[in-house]
């Protein structure tokens, strides 16, 4: 079983739609990050949220941490095909040496 | 980001060979970590490493493989006596300290044949 687990695996929209993944846990987690990673390249980070309840915004894109930071949400709104790539959260518990990452939710944003 | 170097980028190994992934981390980073990713998949943790010292491998095969990072020079990820099941891309992130943010290098991408 994963530590961070990802939902859903697979989305496929129409552009303009707007769409959330998830990222849930049962452990508290000092900080969670989102990565953004296309075909043939590595991670890129899009955002770290550190505190519980926390909303950060990035363009289109909406992050939130759960209040009891077991569990974060992304978000966008109006999707575009630039935004098709595979979406990672990742997270180091509290007194743990281990970034883990979740399997990732693969995006696919049709014209 | 650039400013992780791995290399090689592709890298091709006979069963039975050993592979060798460099990692040369950004600036002023003195952790990282290796992960591997078989397509269609996400990250596996497999080793976190400070300076000269080996923090984390619980993610990390016991027999075959083996990682580094010195205190001069790039971390290195060795996998001796490859097999087919070892093809893989293995991605390496470097921090500042263990909280702050990871950058990820573009990969290297191993094949077995």
């Amino acid at each position: 079983t994963q530590l961070l687990e990802q939902s859903p695996q697979f989305l496929s929209i129409q552009e303009g739609e707007n769409l959330t993944v998830y990222c849930n846990s049962s452990s508290v987690f000092s900080s969670l990050q989102w990565y953004r990673q296309e075909p043939g390249e590595g991670p890129v980070l899009l955002v770290t949220v550190v505190t519980g309840g926390e909303v950060k915004k990035l363009k289109r894109l909406t992050f939130q941490f759960g209040d009891a930071r077991k569990d974060s949400s992304l978000h966008i709104t109006a999707a575009q095909p630039g935004d098709t790539g595979l979406y990672l959260c990742a997270g180091a518990r509290r007194g743990n040496n281990d970034m883990r990452f979740g399997a990732g939710t693969r995006l696919t944003v049709k014209p | 980001n650039a400013g992780v170097m791995q290399n090689p980028r592709h890298l091709v190994r006979r069963r039975g060979q050993e592979a060798r992934l460099r990692c040369s981390p950004m600036k002023g980073h003195s952790h990282v970590y290796w992960y591997r990713q078989l397509p269609e998949e996400g990250l596996k943790f497999m080793v976190y490493l400070q300076k000269e010292n080996i923090i984390d491998e619980s993610g990390m095969p016991k027999e075959r493989f083996s990682a580094e990072f010195p205190k001069e020079g790039p971390s290195i990820l060795r996998i001796q006596q490859v097999v087919r099941g070892d093809s893989a891309a293995y991605f390496c992130a470097s921090l500042y300290t263990r909280d702050t943010e990871a950058f990820f290098g573009q990969g290297t991408r191993l094949t077995v044949v």
